[in-house]
């Protein structure tokens, strides 16, 4: 079964400084998406990032990396320079096959000033 | 202009009335979802097309029926609504490359069931 798991509840970080977002995944799929999405108080699900497992350099963008370690099967978020506007709940989500997708039950990112 | 809307953003009713969800989308994607959101377990999967001609049940379709209008239309109803379908529910299109999709969402619809 495809799983997708998100262990910490709550994080927090000040702002201008940098904060790691976990996720761990299982799926016996070869071939697969990693996404973060961002859901902030609008509660719009917004796409942070996306990482293709066949893909072995980490996908950036802006502010925003991940750490993909695939044998660990491991994908976690570092967010950097964190600001206010970043305050928000995280969800990783994994895609394999079809309509395979899979959320996290998400972390919720306290920005404190 | 959204890519994927969603009418309504919020809505009260009463248990045992039946409403509709709507969703539309101009990204020109096949492929529609609906799922919920509930607090502490993520989004679930309610119902998915992957075309108009093609209706699928997701892991949580029990209490719920949906209709593909067209390539752009996908709506949710509850026939019988009830207080445990309180809920988030957001809408969502997919962008699909080999085995591989991206979904987007849109602004989601606040449900309470009283």
């Amino acid at each position: 079964a495809q799983t997708v798991t998100q262990s910490q509840p709550e994080m927090s970080v000040q702002e201008a400084e940098t904060v790691t977002l976990s996720c761990t995944y299982d799926t016996s799929e070869s071939d697969y998406y990693l996404f973060w999405y961002k859901q902030p108080p609008s509660r719009q699900m917004i796409l942070v990032i996306r990482q293709e497992a066949y893909k072995q350099q980490n996908a950036t963008e802006n502010r925003f990396s991940v750490n993909f370690q695939k044998a660990a099967k491991s994908f976690s978020l570092k967010i950097s320079d964190s600001q206010l506007g970043d305050a928000a709940m995280y969800f990783c989500a994994s895609s394999s096959g079809t309509y395979k997708y899979i959320f996290g039950t998400g972390t919720r990112l306290k920005v404190l000033a | 202009d959204a890519d994927v809307t969603q009418t309504p953003r919020n809505r009260i009713t009463k248990t045992g009335k039946r409403i509709m969800l709507e969703c539309s989308q101009t990204k020109g994607h096949d492929r529609m979802y609906w799922y919920r959101q509930d607090p502490g377990l993520g989004l679930r999967l309610i119902y998915y097309s992957f075309d108009v001609k093609d209706i699928n049940k997701g892991e949580i379709s029990d209490g719920y029926s949906v209709s593909r209008q067209a390539q752009a239309k996908f709506s949710l109803s509850l026939e019988s609504a009830i207080p445990n379908q309180t809920a988030l529910y957001f809408c969502a299109t997919s962008e699909f490359r080999g085995r591989r999709e991206t979904q987007y969402f849109g602004p989601g619809t606040r449900l309470l069931v009283l």
